[in-house]
């Protein structure tokens, strides 16, 4: 019963590396959603996927791409690391027909040097 | 846009002594509010949530109350326990969304409880 997956666990750039954040669910949740916490600052989105097919911008989306790969799948991508991006990212799934009880994955550390 | 507010930012307690953590949300179209815990070295888990229609909601030894005039909420945990000790979130839904897709989850800035023994 794996819930919400994310690899790696930890990562470290340097400024202008690219890389990919892996997400994977298998509770068949339609909704997936990446975000970031940050000291004293709470977890805020990033981007988000309502079903298959689509995403959304979050409230920060810049220098993020993401993909829906399949309803099981769902990927974070930063083209150019920047020290500003150092955080820990956090993916989470939804059930429940109104977007409620958010499922977190374990989090994935992220440093930019 | 929604804003919540959560305080403390950080609050200490003595095992057996309750703890209580307080948020104001700003747009009074929120309907839904969850609690998340989260653990060092975790993800968020959701712990108890309650809905605009009703005012208080318990689970053991947990419990939310919703003011909707005043528009704030807490979260009460009695007879704290060390394993109590962690972040806590509390959040609203906001009635509009990014993109236009409503229902999405705005937390406030957490809480780190610490329980000691």
């Amino acid at each position: 019963n794996a819930g919400v997956t994310q690899t790696p666990k930890f990562q470290v750039l340097k400024t202008g590396q690219s890389m990919t954040l892996q997400c994977a669910q298998d509770m068949n949740h339609n909704s997936m959603y990446w975000y970031r916490q940050d000291p004293g600052m709470g977890l805020r989105l990033i981007y988000y996927s309502a079903s298959e097919g689509t995403t959304d911008k979050g409230e920060v989306p810049n220098g993020y791409n993401v993909s829906r790969l399949n309803k099981r799948e769902f990927s974070l991508r930063l083209e150019s690391a920047a020290p500003s991006q150092t955080s820990v990212y956090f993916c989470a799934s939804i059930e429940g027909q109104f977007r409620e009880k958010l499922f977190f994955g374990s989090g994935t550390q992220l440093s930019v040097l | 846009g929604e804003n919540v507010e959560q305080h403390p930012s950080t609050l200490s307690v003595q095992e057996g002594d309750s703890a209580v953590i307080k948020c104001t949300y700003s747009d009074s179209a929120s309907n839904y509010f969850p609690w998340y815990k989260q653990e060092l070295g975790k993800g968020p888990q959701l712990i108890i949530d309650i809905r605009s229609n009703v005012g208080e909601k318990k689970d053991q030894r947990i419990a939310v109350t919703l003011n909707k005039t005043a528009k704030h909420f807490s979260l009460h945990i009695t007879e704290t326990q060390p394993e109590d000790s962690a972040v806590y979130f509390c959040a609203a839904t906001a009635s509009w969304g990014y993109g236009g897709s409503q229902g999405n989850l705005i937390f406030g800035k957490g809480t780190k409880l610490s329980v000691k023994p």
